[in-house]
């Protein structure tokens, strides 16, 4: 079953704007993983995070993760039209290795 | 990152009839496994793809719909049997990660499979 959940499900910005999406989950994980999927395509990784960290940053995207609100944020900064896609938040149950329970996803479309 | 490869990239399908899917990977690989996509909705994984036994699968998911095999480290087939329109949705393998021969814990994806159900 999904335990994950995302807000907002649907994010429309203006080119160059910031977006921000957020996921919560229900159980202790060992890590998060943040994806982003284009049009139905397979999907590409984009960043982990293990519970013990709270930040981390690759590019334009930084993430948080609030272990003791069991929730987690993306922020992608001067937004690009290319960043249009689904973007998805995956856990990794404590205890499980590999298995991953995603949220439901943000769809973000960025206008130029 | 692994190279992952699916096989075929979409089918259009009868019902009644199963398709097999194939993931191919250009390195060895201890875990992979198999997810499912229906339209509109986020991943659900349909079961982890054993080396040498039988799959792993989870809650809702069973052998008989869904019979996966895994020869060696780099290849996994998942067949979707006995279709109907429900079965229609994106397909996709995924591996754990190898960094420099090191086992990483991030998880890589194939492109997907997209299957209709007529």
């Amino acid at each position: 079953s999904q335990q994950g959940e995302e807000d907002p499900q649907a994010l429309s910005i203006q080119e160059g704007e910031n977006a921000t999406m957020n996921c919560s989950y229900k159980t202790s994980i060992n890590n998060l993983q943040w994806y982003r999927q284009n049009s139905g395509r397979g999907l590409v990784h984009l960043i982990l995070i293990r519970s013990n960290e709270r930040e981390k940053h690759s590019g334009r995207l930084r993430v948080t993760l609030d272990t003791s609100k069991k929730s987690s944020s993306l922020l992608i900064t001067a937004s690009r039209a290319a960043d249009t896609a689904s973007y998805f938040c995956a856990t990794t149950p404590l205890g499980n290795t590999g298995k991953l329970i995603f949220g439901q996803g943000t769809t973000l479309q960025v206008k130029p | 990152s692994a190279v992952i490869s699916q096989k075929p990239s979409r089918d259009i399908c009868q019902r009644g009839t199963s398709l097999t899917i194939q993931c191919q990977v250009d390195s060895q690989v201890t875990m992979m496994f198999w997810y499912r996509q229906q339209p509109g909705q986020s991943l659900t994984l349909i079961a982890t793809a054993n080396q040498g036994s039988e799959a792993t699968y989870e809650s809702g998911f069973v052998i008989d719909k869904f019979p996966i095999s895994r020869p060696n480290l780099t290849f996994s087939t998942l067949t979707v049997s006995n279709m109907s329109p429900e079965d229609s949705s994106i397909y996709l393998c995924s591996v754990d990660g190898l960094a420099g021969g090191e086992l990483i814990d991030e998880q890589f994806f194939g492109p997907g499979t997209r299957l209709t159900v007529l």
